[in-house]
């Protein structure tokens, strides 16, 4: 069955550092969504990547989904304590695999 | 407003004392489906439903029940709960040409003793 992983699991920054999630998929991808968890809530859709090569920003968040539809990642810039949660990458349609999520934790 | 909403929020049982989870949407979504999530393995999913009458299996089935007799309501029955059922639950739901984005439902805490 389809199998995806995120790296890292956790990740510490210093508030105003970079953070990046990889997400690794073992088949060829349709599309990809990005969701955010923050501590404490539910999973919120972010956004959904569906194009080979695309990339798509929202303000300081840039989401690439790779050429050849099996990877994605999401990339925060000068992260803030805002950002902490978990981001999960979902590569499903109407049976949806979860990936098993990244936490950050952006220390101030 | 647009909302998906489950009820208990949190819910402590013992063994073997059937329960329902409930969960409604006021969207008129066609696709609705349930997850749990447990520290280190992320949302997996349990089942979904593409439309009423319509519901399949997802990752981890085993141990529940579902129905959708209506639209909006999609509920998770836990005949006979375990311990190894202890866990986050989240109800999702979506317009089936857009399976992509799902609106989560804020979580049931169910612990089984």
């Amino acid at each position: 069955g389809q199998q995806v992983m995120q790296i890292p699991q956790y990740q510490h920054v210093q508030e105003g550092e970079d953070f990046t999630t990889y997400c690794n998929s073992s088949t060829t991808l349709s599309n990809i969504q990005w969701y955010k968890q923050r501590p404490g809530g539910h999973p919120v859709f972010l956004i959904q990547l569906v194009k080979s090569g695309e990339v798509k920003k929202q303000k300081r968040l840039t989401f690439q989904f790779g050429e050849a539809k099996k990877n994605s990642s999401l990339h925060i810039t000068a992260t803030q304590t805002t950002d902490v949660g978990t981001y999960f990458c979902n590569p499903g349609t109407y049976k949806y695999i979860f990936g098993t999520g990244t936490r950050l934790k952006v220390l101030a | 407003e647009a909302q998906v909403t489950q009820n208990p929020r949190y819910l402590i049982t013992v063994t073997g004392k059937k329960l329902t989870v409930t969960c409604s949407q006021n969207m008129n979504h066609e696709y609705m489906s349930w997850y749990r999530q447990d520290p280190g393995l992320g949302l997996r999913q349990i089942y979904y439903s593409m439309n009423v009458e319509v519901t399949d299996k997802g990752d981890v089935p085993e141990g529940y029940k579902v129905s959708r007799k209506e639209k909006r309501n999609f509920p998770l029955i836990l005949e006979s709960p375990s311990p190894n059922q202890t866990s986050l639950y989240f109800c999702a739901s979506s317009l089936w040409e857009r399976a992509d984005t799902q609106y989560f439902g804020p979580g049931t805490r169910l612990t089984v003793l």
